[in-house]
Order: C-alpha cells, then structure tokens, then sequence
C-alpha cells in the first residue's frame, strides 16, 4: 500500500526566500508522485509530477522538485518566494495497487505563509 | 471551456435529508472522482469510475453513493446526512484513470450537515 507524509502543516517564510516543502512516501513499488497546490476558495491544480524518468521535475511557476528513492522523498523546492505562492500544497502518491492506478492518495497537506 | 462545474457551491443541510451533489465535465475524460476534505486529513477519495457505466469505492466510502449514466456527470448522493459529511467535497477527472494521469478538479461544494 502507499502513503504519504507532509512534515510541517504550516510553513512560513518571506518574500524572496527559500521555500521547502517536505514530503516523504512509502511505496511497495516504484511510485508516480505529485504536488497540487490548492489557491483559497479554489479547487486543486496540479504543480508537477514523477512518472518515472528524470528525477527533477520541474513544475509550473518555477516549483521543482525532486525524487529521491534513497530518502523516500519528494520535496517540493522554489529559490525566492512570492506573495502569490500563498497556498496549500499536497504530495500526492498513485495508488498503483488497485485497479484504478489513478487513483490518489493524499498527504495532509501544507500552508504556505509568505510573508513580505 | 468550463472544465470541471459542482453545483451547489455552498449548502446546509439538516441531519437526516437527502442530498445529492452534482458533477459536470466537459473534458470527455473517462475517469472521475468525488473526494473530501477535512482539515489536517488532506483529502480522501470517496468513490471513483474508470468510464461510464462502471463505479469503485475509494478510502471513505460509507453514506455515500455515486452513478456514472454518461461521460460528463458523476452525481455524489448523501441518503440520509449526518453532521460527520460536513465537509468540502471535490470532483475530479482524468483522461483515462491511469497512475500518471493528472487530475483536473472542480471548485469544490461545501457542505454544512447541522
């Protein structure tokens, strides 16, 4: 079975900053990740995902992130943060165990607080 | 091009009523989903169809049903509501249903069950 951990539901940095966002998975096969990220009042729009071949994905509104089978990891990087990037962010793992592969399991998800 | 319409936005809802949320895609997508979310629990999968006609339970299945008449709609039924189905519920869709597969979703129905 996969799962998914988010470490730090709020993360707060400022503008211009660093942003890391943690996610680590377990999977009994070799996994499909994703980060969406969630605007307020808005429904969930994908940032980027691992299928399998480069292990950094570079994602919309210069998110990457990158996969790492030792650590289990897929955290979620951008070099300078901006206001904008205010959200909710969630790794997401395919549940390549059932028969709909594509169905998604969850993390819990974390608050981006940019701070100007 | 709409995407992904949920219909209401915003309900409150007695214990007991029946409700059923509705889903509309306009993306000819085979797969879709209904998911909730709750704070601190991300979101969790309810139900799910690979294509029309076809159905599957997710995560947290109980009180709830779906149907899949056609391509575009995934209604979501409450039968009999309770206060633990306040929630904020998405629908989502997907070209195929496959494990790569990005997943488009709607701007979510909000539900209030006193």
């Amino acid at each position: 079975a996969q799962s998914v951990t988010q470490l730090g539901s709020h993360v707060s940095v400022s503008e211009g900053a660093l942003v890391l966002l943690r996610c680590n998975y377990s999977s009994s096969v070799p996994p499909y990740l994703f980060w969406y990220v969630q605007y307020p009042n808005q429904g969930l729009q994908l940032l980027l995902k691992y299928t399998s071949a480069a292990t950094l994905v570079k994602g919309i509104n210069g998110f990457e992130a990158e996969f790492k089978k030792s650590e289990t990891s897929f955290h979620l990087t951008k070099p300078s943060a901006h206001m904008s990037d205010a959200a909710e962010y969630f790794c997401a793992v395919s549940d390549r165990g059932s028969s709909n592969t594509g169905k998604l399991i969850f993390g819990q998800g974390t608050t981006l607080q940019v701070k100007p | 091009i709409a995407g992904i319409t949920q219909a209401p936005t915003s309900q409150i809802l007695a214990a007991g009523r029946r409700m059923t949320l509705r889903c509309t895609q306009d993306m000819r997508h085979n797969a879709m989903y209904w998911y909730r979310q709750d704070l601190g629990l991300g979101l969790r999968l309810i139900h799910y169809s690979n294509t029309a006609g076809t159905t599957g339970k997710g995560e947290v299945p109980d009180g709830y049903s779906v149907s899949r008449a056609n391509t575009d709609d995934f209604p979501l039924t409450l039968a009999s509501a309770v206060p633990s189905q306040t929630s904020v519920y998405f629908c989502a869709s997907s070209v195929a249903g496959g494990g790569t597969d990005t997943q488009y979703f709607g701007p979510g129905t909000r539900l209030t069950v006193l």
